[in-house]
């Protein structure tokens, strides 16, 4: 079993829609989250982290966090163009693991 | 130079080559971490120091050596490697309270390409 699971996609969204992104883990024990936004050819950058179950937001993104689904989610609202990039999920436990990414691509 | 700088960008080397990929923090951070990102892979956790000891190695063959001089830069140092060692090498570093080496967001360096041939 994977650490971090993530659907590869590629995750297709209109111009203006809200993009989800899913991620689950299977370390219990797990306490901290990330979403990593990577563009093609380049490293990648952080845009959230969550600790505590529930909903953070910060602009046009919120992830959510539910540590007895084991499930962290990423919302991305009137998606842009410039979205358009692999989201990738990390989860911190005994180790830093990351998923393989979700390919997302926003069309105009 | 700010945030997490690597050099060389790209790197093409032969089998029976030794090059060493060099990585330098300036973000006062006391961990840093080096991954391999091959294609359709998850990043892989290849090394980690923590207060400039390293603290996870995790089953890297021995044709990469890790050197950490100084909390700021941590090199990676190849020899003999295979093509199946071609890859996008990151080099990350963070700010870990305890010193333990995990736990706290990273920040990325742009990373080395490498292609061996």
């Amino acid at each position: 079993q994977k650490e971090v699971e993530q659907n590869s996609g590629p995750l297709s969204v209109p111009e203006g829609a809200i993009a989800s992104l899913n991620c689950t883990y299977s370390d219990r024990g797990s306490q901290s989250f990330f979403w990593y936004r990577q563009y093609s050819g380049k490293s990648p950058e952080l845009i959230m982290f969550i600790y505590s179950n529930g909903d953070k937001e910060d602009g046009r993104f919120t992830a959510q966090l539910n540590k007895a689904s084991q499930y962290v989610s990423l919302l991305i609202r009137d998606s842009q163009p410039s979205d358009s990039a692999t989201y990738l999920c990390a989860v911190t436990g005994n180790q830093f693991y990351f998923g393989t990414g979700t390919s997302l691509t926003v069309i105009p | 130079e700010t945030g997490v700088t690597q050099t060389p960008r790209h790197l093409v080397m032969g089998m029976t080559n030794k090059k060493s990929l060099k990585c330098e923090q300036h973000l006062g951070h006391n961990a840093m971490y080096w991954y391999k990102q091959s294609a359709k892979k998850p990043l892989e956790l290849m090394f980690v120091y923590s207060l400039e000891e390293r603290v996870e190695n995790n089953s890297v063959p021995s044709r990469f050596s890790p050197e950490c001089p100084n909390s700021s830069h941590l090199f990676l140092h190849l020899h003999t490697l295979q093509p199946e060692d071609s890859a996008l090498y990151l080099c990350a570093s963070s700010q870990e309270p305890s010193g333990r080496g995990w736990g706290y967001e990273q920040f990325f360096g742009p990373g080395t390409r490498l292609t061996v041939l």
